[in-house]
């Protein structure tokens, strides 16, 4: 299986922030690399697909990169409503796995 | 609109079996793979496996594997997770997903759309 180790778990920024979260592949996972939002008490939802592609309806504020193993995900101005868990999820191989999450919260 | 609604939540003793459904609509529901995820309370998220239901393959997670049965009716566009014995360690929340991609090669694609999810609850 393929390992996505996600840093850091959890991270406590300003409104206005620029905020930075990576994944990392144990394997070269070329760019099948995706983003998901999850709020609490809520389903979670698709951000970011193949590595940078932006899901319709998805605030501009929100940005990935990355190829092969290494990954980030990027909020440019964190706002209230980002609140949420973020997991990075590779589909490049079966099983599809995800890293294990980053809880971001308002400092 | 796509939708994935999912049947409501369960409270089941250890030893019981359950089905718990999802049913799509807006889209057509026998071209797109089908999978299911595990979020135990207060952990991240488990891909379990998924269902084409064009022809009912399945792919399983080697975890899940044995301990979960997928299957699908396509024509009455409804995706099932089903336990024949449930533990205490099956408490948790349950997500019907969408792979964005249609077609049979299509689960090499991230999930597009989520069920509201069904929360199983198992204790004595």
């Amino acid at each position: 299986d393929i390992q996505m180790t996600q840093s850091p778990s959890s991270l406590s920024a300003s409104v206005g922030d620029r905020v930075t979260i990576t994944c990392q592949a144990s394997q070269d996972i070329s760019n099948y690399l995706s983003w998901y939002q999850q709020k609490p008490g809520k389903a979670p939802k698709l951000l970011i697909y193949d590595a940078s592609n932006l899901e319709t309806g998805v605030p501009s504020r929100f940005s990935g990169s990355g190829s092969g193993t290494d990954f980030t995900f990027t909020i440019s101005s964190l706002q209230p409503e980002d609140i949420a868990t973020y997991y990075c999820q590779q589909c490049d191989n079966l099983p599809l796995t995800f890293g294990g999450g980053t809880q971001v919260e308002i400092k | 609109e796509v939708q994935l609604v999912q049947s409501g939540a369960e409270v089941k003793k250890p030893g019981e079996s359950l089905k718990i459904s999802c049913k799509g609509s807006g889209y057509s529901f026998s071209s797109y793979w089908i999978g299911w995820v595990r979020q135990m309370p207060g952990k991240g998220l488990e891909w379990m496996g998924i269902i084409y239901p064009a022809n009912s393959d399945t792919r399983d997670s080697p975890s899940f594997q044995g301990q979960v049965t997928i299957s699908a009716d396509k024509s009455i566009s409804t995706a099932y997770l089903q336990w024949s014995s449930l533990k205490a360690s099956d408490n948790a929340m349950y997500y019907c997903v969408r792979h964005r991609v249609h077609g049979s090669s299509g689960y090499y694609s991230p999930f597009d759309y989520w069920g509201q999810g069904t929360l199983v609850t198992v204790s004595s």
